[in-house]
């Protein structure tokens, strides 16, 4: 099973400032079967980034993905209020998909 | 829009099975686009995927959980079930039930709200 390491655990941050978060894994990811989630205290994760670099539907131009192999990264380029949440990655490459253990992003 | 809905008892007593119902709306399990999941999150900690089923009833599970898991789905009321036995403490998560396109790279991109199970006697 690939373990997902996050780091780092929390990131303190102002508005408008840039936020990189990196994950990464134990064993190659094929194919950049990486993807990013976001999460927000009482609601379900909301898909952000898939195939690494991704944007899914709907997600602002300030988040972007970027990586291969076994090191990933989630960049927020400025931080907007409702950006401050807990955001894991997830990865598809091998069975069982797993999940990192997350980065919380907080108000400074 | 597609909508994921949890269902089932808040509180199951240790060594029970734990039964839970994710209805859909908005999109037809057996349009065969999609895989139905499973996944749960123990308090305050990550996520951990459970497994998926197709309308077909072909099932891939979580090794870690595979001999107390049982994912089915009826097609006639649009609903995907979890059935996990002689639950623990350990047990004890929020549920999620969500949408996973067939080439799994895109990501779960439809996700219920979530329902929290507690395991105590």
């Amino acid at each position: 099973e690939i373990v997902l390491t996050q780091s780092p655990g929390t990131l303190s941050l102002s508005p408008g400032e840039r936020a990189t978060l990196s994950c990464r894994a134990s064993q190659s990811v094929s194919s950049n079967y990486l993807t990013w989630y976001q999460q927000k205290p009482d609601q379900a994760p909301r898909l952000l980034i898939y195939g690494a670099s991704n944007r899914a539907t709907g997600i602002p131009d300030r988040f972007s993905g970027s990586g291969s192999g076994t090191d990933f990264t989630l960049t927020i380029s400025r931080l907007a209020p409702e950006d401050f949440a807990v955001y894991y990655c997830q990865q598809y490459g091998s069975s069982p998909t797993t999940f990192g253990p997350g980065t919380k992003v907080d108000i400074k | 829009q597609v909508q994921l809905q949890e269902s089932g008892p808040g509180l199951v007593k240790p060594s029970q099975t734990l039964s839970l119902t994710c209805t859909v709306s908005g999109d037809s399990i057996n349009s065969g686009g999609y895989y139905w999941s499973w996944i749960r999150q123990h308090p305050g900690k990550g996520l951990e995927w459970i497994g998926y089923i197709y309308y077909t009833g072909t099932t891939h599970y979580n090794p870690s959980l595979k001999n107390r898991i049982t994912i089915s789905v009826d097609t006639s009321e649009n609903q995907f079930s979890l059935k996990l036995s002689s639950v623990t403490a350990a047990d004890t998560a929020v549920y999620y039930c969500a949408r996973e396109p067939l080439l799994r790279y895109y990501g779960m991109d439809v996700w219920g709200q979530g329902t929290t199970v507690t395991v105590s006697s």
